[in-house]
C-alpha cells in the first residue's frame, strides 16, 4: 500500500511565524505535490515537483516556497505564516507515466492566529 | 488550461441510487479519476476511467465517460450512510491532476 503521510494533522501558528509542513511518501514516487484546501473553492495547486531538487509554481505559489532534497520528502514553508494561510494543506504523490493517479496524505489543518 | 466543474450538493436517501455529474474541458485528458474525502480526512482514489472507455463498473459503483459531451458520471448503487463524503472527480495531461471543487453527498436514513 502506498503511504503519505504528514508532520501534523493540526497545527496552530501565531502570524509571522516560518512554518514547515513536511510530507514523506514512501512508494519511491517521482511527482509530489501541494494542494491546500478551502470550503467552495476545492483543491487549489501550490506547488509540484517531477524529481529531486526540481520544483515548479502550481496556481497560487504566492507566500509559499518547497524544498525536495530527497525523493521522498516534500517540505512545504511558509516564510511569515499569514491569517490568509489558514487552510487544510494536502499532500500527494504520483509515480511517472501516463497515468496520473495521486495519492493524498492525511492533510494539515493550519491555523494562523 | 482544463476546467472541471461539478454540482457542490446532493442529498439522498439510504438505498436509493446516488449520481454525480462532472463536466471538463480538456478533451486531451487520458484518464479520470473519482475521489472520495471523508471528514477531516485526505482524498482517496475511488476508481478512474480511461478516456478511450465508456463505461466502467467496480462493484457498486459505475462511472460513465461520454466523451462528445465531455461529461462525466458516478453511479453509487445502494447509497449507504458511510458513503456520505465529499466526492471529487479530476481530470487533466501533462502530469497534473485539475480536480473539480467535490461534490458533497449527504446521505439520509
Amino acid at each position: 500500500d502506498v503511504k503519505v503521510t504528514q508532520s501534523s494533522r493540526y497545527l496552530v501558528k501565531r502570524t509571522g511565524e516560518k512554518v514547515f509542513l513536511e510530507c514523506v511518501q514512501d512508494m519511491d514516487h517521482e511527482n509530489m505535490f501541494w494542494y491546500r484546501q478551502d470550503p467552495g473553492l476545492g483543491l487549489r495547486l501550490i506547488y509540484f515537483s517531477y524529481d529531486v531538487k526540481m520544483k515548479e509554481k502550481g496556481d497560487i505559489p504566492e507566500g509559499y516556497s518547497v524544498s525536495r532534497e530527497k525523493k521522498e520528502r516534500f517540505s512545504l514553508i511558509l516564510e511569515s505564516a499569514s491569517t490568509n494561510q489558514t487552510s487544510m494543506y494536502l499532500c500527494a504523490s504520483a509515480p511517472s507515466g501516463s497515468h496520473y493517479e495521486q495519492y493524498f496524505g492525511p492533510g494539515t489543518r493550519l491555523t494562523v492566529t | 488550461g482544463e476546467d472541471v466543474e461539478q454540482s457542490l450538493f446532493l442529498s439522498v436517501r439510504e438505498g436509493d441510487s446516488s449520481v454525480i455529474n462532472c463536466t471538463y474541458t480538456d478533451s486531451s485528458s487520458t484518464y479520470l479519476y473519482w475521489y472520495k474525502q471523508e471528514p477531516g480526512a485526505g482524498l482517496q482514489l475511488l476508481t478512474y476511467i480511461f478516456s478511450n472507455m465508456d463505461m466502467k463498473q467496480d462493484q457498486r459503483l459505475t462511472v460513465l465517460l461520454n466523451k462528445k459531451d465531455k461529461h462525466l458520471s458516478l453511479r453509487i448503487a445502494d447509497t449507504q450512510t458511510g458513503d456520505s463524503a465529499i466526492y471529487f472527480c479530476a481530470g487533466g495531461s501533462q502530469g497534473n491532476l485539475i480536480f473539480g471543487k467535490g461534490t458533497k453527498l449527504s446521505v439520509k436514513p
